[in-house]
């Protein structure tokens, strides 16, 4: 069964420091994982996935299929990184299914 | 235009009334998604329709009837819903190529039901 799991729902950091949010997945074939931000009065939108390899934002994520981790980095954490960020699992031939973690709130403090 | 628009941004209903949510997009996507998000949970999927044909239905109750007039729009009709059905209701659109698209959700609908 397809699963998705982030273990912190919160996560404060000041500004400057580094930002790991987790996210672990259960798959037992090949997954395509995403990773969505909630800003404030913002609708949810895509961040980035692991198919393309990007920095969207300073943010980047690597696909580490021994550990079965996505996990979301970024070096210096900004304030207005502060939202709700979903990890996201679509898998093959599962027919536009897209299953989410249950978030984490980054909350980054001046 | 690559927004999903979705109407109305709040709406509040008694357990007997009928209401509809309704959905838009105008980026050519062929997949648009229902989904529900009660507050501090993730969004859970309801429906997908692909090319207008319903592919997706995650076992949802029947007081929830979605309808795909054409491609650019999506429709949740409401009936007879019950106070734990309150939430914030996302529409979402894809291209439709096949699995593991981005999304594009909309802002939502805020459902109160009293």
């Amino acid at each position: 069964a397809q699963r998705v799991t982030q273990p912190e729902k919160l996560l404060s950091v000041f500004k400057g420091a580094p930002v790991e949010l987790k996210c672990n997945y259960s798959y037992s074939g090949s997954p395509e994982l995403f990773w969505y931000v909630q800003y404030s009065r913002q609708r949810l939108q895509l961040l980035l996935r692991h198919i393309s390899r990007e920095s969207i934002k300073g943010f980047t994520a690597d696909l580490n299929k021994g550990e079965t981790s996505f996990h979301l980095k970024k070096p210096f954490a900004q304030e207005e990184d502060s939202a709700m960020y979903y990890c996201a699992l679509s898998g093959w031939g599962s027919s536009y299914k897209l299953i989410f973690g249950s978030g984490t709130r980054l909350l980054v403090r001046p | 235009d690559t927004e999903v628009t979705q109407t109305p941004k709040h709406l509040v209903m008694g357990m007997t009334n009928k209401k509809s949510l309704k959905c838009e997009q105008h980026m050519g996507h062929r997949a648009m998604y229902w989904y529900k998000q009660k507050a501090k949970k993730p969004p859970e999927l309801m429906f997908v329709y692909s090319y207008e044909k319903l592919s997706i239905n995650e076992s949802v109750p029947s007081r929830f009837s979605p309808e795909c007039p054409n491609s650019s729009l999506l429709n949740l009709h409401l009936h007879a819903l019950q106070p734990e059905d309150s939430a914030l209701y996302l529409c979402a659109s894809s291209q439709g190529g096949g699995d593991r698209e981005k999304l594009f959700f909309g802002s939502g609908t805020q459902l109160s039901v009293l």
